[in-house]
């Protein structure tokens, strides 16, 4: 049975880094073709691609938040980690890791989510 | 404004098909076979419905169904059941590393 789930901070300051952890079970980030995106959702709106690692340490970033992005696993751990640079408001809501399995050809494919974490900005 | 535009509601009867468009560019939905569907009911995660365009991962039903015409993608959902009402997001490679989403449909059952 394949779960991710997401911990971090629930409240983060603006200009503050937030770092949040994707902790998995089920498969292997070891696994040819599979990988681990990071997926976000502010309140009431749509859904946003910010980052993706694969097996092979390959990193795919969003190009409009790469600067402020940096993902990074640790198989050992069944960790993924993903950090975010000079937070503002605009940042609030729900942040995502799911599964890119290796059945998938796409990198916009996700098949297992995590429950989401609510991250609000906010002085 | 999201990159992929998808109407904001659709509705059928219970028994009833309906179909979600999602229309990108040339330079998304119009260039890849990676045209993805989403199904997320109120306060719970997306679920992965389509992916490739047309294929279902295992355990969705094949009253769902994906295809694509150009720069539009469309999911269709068959036979409407109650559980089928939710939100529905689509998204597509769109090179350079990069992945859209559209801006989502909410899908009534009456």
């Amino acid at each position: 049975q394949i779960t991710l789930r997401e911990s971090g901070p629930t409240l983060v300051k603006p200009t503050q880094t937030l770092t949040l952890t994707c902790s998995f079970s089920g498969f292997s980030l070891t696994t040819p073709g599979v990988g681990v995106a990071w997926i976000r959702q502010p309140p009431g709106k749509t859904l946003e691609w910010l980052a993706l690692i694969y097996w092979d340490d390959d990193k795919r970033y969003s190009v409009s938040l790469k600067s402020r992005l940096t993902i990074t696993k640790d198989t050992s751990k069944n960790h993924v980690v993903l950090t975010m640079t000079n937070m503002e408001p605009a940042d609030t809501g729900t942040y995502y890791c799911a599964q890119r399995p290796f059945y998938c050809t796409s990198t916009s494919c996700f098949d297992f989510w995590g429950q989401g974490t609510l991250v609000t900005v906010s002085s | 404004q999201s990159v992929l535009t998808q109407p904001p509601s659709a509705s059928g009867s219970p028994g009833q098909s309906v179909t979600i468009s999602c229309t990108g560019t040339s330079s998304d939905i119009g260039s890849y076979n990676y045209v993805s569907w989403y199904q997320q009911h109120p306060g719970k995660a997306p679920k992965l419905m389509i992916f490739d365009v047309t294929q279902r991962p295992s355990g969705v039903p094949d009253r769902f169904s994906g295809s694509k015409s150009g720069n539009t993608a469309s999911l269709t959902v068959s036979g409407l059941q109650a559980d089928d009402e939710a939100d529905y997001y689509c998204s597509s490679y769109a090179g350079s590393n990069n992945v859209v989403f559209g801006g989502g449909t909410k899908l009534t059952v009456l």
